[in-house]
């Protein structure tokens, strides 16, 4: 049971948009900790897709977006390509037991 | 560019240790800011934070392991290692190494290793 919730699978037609939840607490998301998010491709080590909330390293492109409200934060993706293909986490802080980073359980983007 | 490479024994027998090491090239491990991280992934399953250090020593461990988890930094070789203790099946998986930067809290993992399959079988 992962810290953060998210929806094990989403999918989309080429070109449309999904969105991707994770949904925390008062001790992470809900705290104000940063939440950052990782593209896995498979057979592939994760790569950090967005920092900081809603920041994009370079070379992500600007079809990815994310925000965060509350104890949730989301991901979306735009103009949606069969290379989106992948499993998607989240990532952040929680203060409990000395606090540690902590993951969500991963969502699955299919195009469909 | 900094790069990051995993190795270590692809097999460990249960109830003993599991060693790996990161060697760190393109850069110093003794850089500011930096943690030097490790996050596992069993087999079809999700990734999980196994803990982190700081140049300095200093280190994070993921509660459910910290009583089995001890890492390490050689700066004259520029690489790090965790050592895991005890291990079960359930230590079976994909071990990553990764460069954390930023501060406290807001740390993120910019950089990974390809990953090194760690299988706990007698």
């Amino acid at each position: 049971q992962s810290v953060l919730t998210q929806p094990p699978s989403v999918s989309g037609a080429p070109g449309q948009r999904v969105t991707i939840s994770c949904t925390g607490s008062s001790f992470n998301i809900g705290a104000d900790y940063d939440v950052h998010w990782y593209q896995q491709l498979p057979g592939a080590a994760p790569r950090i897709l967005i920092y900081g909330n809603n920041n994009r390293p370079s070379g992500v492109p600007d079809r990815f977006s994310a925000s965060k409200s509350g104890t949730s934060a989301s991901l979306a993706i735009t103009g949606l390509q069969a290379g989106d293909e992948a499993e998607y986490y989240c990532q952040s802080y929680d203060s409990r037991l000395s606090g540690s980073r902590v993951f969500g359980g991963g969502t699955k983007v299919t195009v469909l | 560019q900094v790069q990051l490479q995993e190795s270590g024994p692809g097999l460990a027998k249960p109830s003993g240790t599991l060693s790996l090491t990161c060697a760190v090239s393109g850069g110093s491990i003794s850089s500011n800011s930096n943690w030097w991280g490790w996050v596992r992934q069993p087999p079809e399953k999700g990734l999980e934070w196994v803990g982190e250090i700081q140049h300095s020593g200093s280190t994070n461990y993921n509660p459910s392991l910290m009583s089995r988890v001890s890492m390490s930094v050689d700066k004259s070789k520029n690489q790090f290692s965790l050592r895991l203790t005890s291990v079960t099946a359930a230590d079976t998986a994909v071990y990553y190494c990764a460069r954390g930067v930023g501060w406290g809290s807001r740390t993120y993992y910019l950089l990974w290793g390809k990953g090194t399959p760690v299988t706990v079988s007698s």
